[in-house]
């Protein structure tokens, strides 16, 4: 069964980072992209980038561009989500998802880890 | 950027209706479309590909349909696990990739 799972959620003060994880199971972790898609409460989804974890290669949304960094470890077929400088409006619940093998969709996705920013 | 435009926003239906949502692209995009399923809670579900290819175990109830700017996601008869929020997405010439705002199917 191919499963993402993710970690906790987390509060945080503005300023800070917050590093999300997401375990990959089930299939051959380097084999496909992972992105990350995050969603604001009661709002819609918006795509932050992807990581391809068989050479690490990512791209970013312009709007997150300066303060995200995407990673992979395929020792442990975990991806990473970092995001530095936290305001206000990045909470939000993450979630990753496994790119299809053809880059062109998102098909298995993590149960999602919310995210709060507060003071 | 692309942008998606869906409409109705929000729906009510029965169940047993034959629903329709339409996703129009700012501008063409060829087939790459996608359509997902959101649960209250829960993480989005891959349901449609390529604009008319339903993903492996997706009931065939679900189909969609377009091309260019101009595509339609119909559920033929409405069940009761249907009732959720449904999103485009584009593929074209990415990154970035857009999402759609999202309908919202609601029980009548």
């Amino acid at each position: 069964q191919v499963l993402l799972v993710q970690s906790g959620a987390e509060v945080k003060k503005p300023g800070a980072s917050v590093k999300v994880s997401c375990k990959a199971s089930g299939y051959i972790f380097s084999n496909f992209g992972v992105t990350w898609v995050r969603q604001a409460p009661g709002q819609g989804l918006e795509w932050m980038g992807w990581i391809s974890a068989y050479n690490g290669n990512t791209n970013y949304a312009q709007k997150v561009q300066d303060r995200v960094t995407m990673t992979t470890d395929t020792s442990t077929s975990t991806a990473y989500m970092d995001l530095t400088n936290l305001k206000y409006d990045d909470t939000a619940t993450y979630y990753c998802a496994r790119m299809t093998s053809s880059d062109d969709a998102f098909d298995i996705w993590g149960q999602g880890t919310m995210v709060t920013v507060s003071s | 950027d692309i942008q998606l435009t869906q409409s109705p926003s929000s729906l009510s239906a029965s169940v047993g209706d034959r629903v329709t949502i339409t996703c129009r692209a700012s501008q063409s995009i060829s087939t790459y479309l996608n359509w997902y399923q959101q649960k209250p809670g829960k993480a989005p579900k891959f349901l449609i590909y390529a604009a008319s290819s339903l993903q492996s175990g997706v009931p065939s109830r679900f189909s969609g349909s377009g091309s260019g700017t101009d595509f339609t996601l119909t559920i033929s008869s409405l069940q009761p696990e249907d009732f959720a929020t449904y999103y485009c997405q584009e593929f074209y010439r990415t990154p970035p990739v857009t999402f759609g705002q999202g309908t919202i199917v609601e029980i009548k």
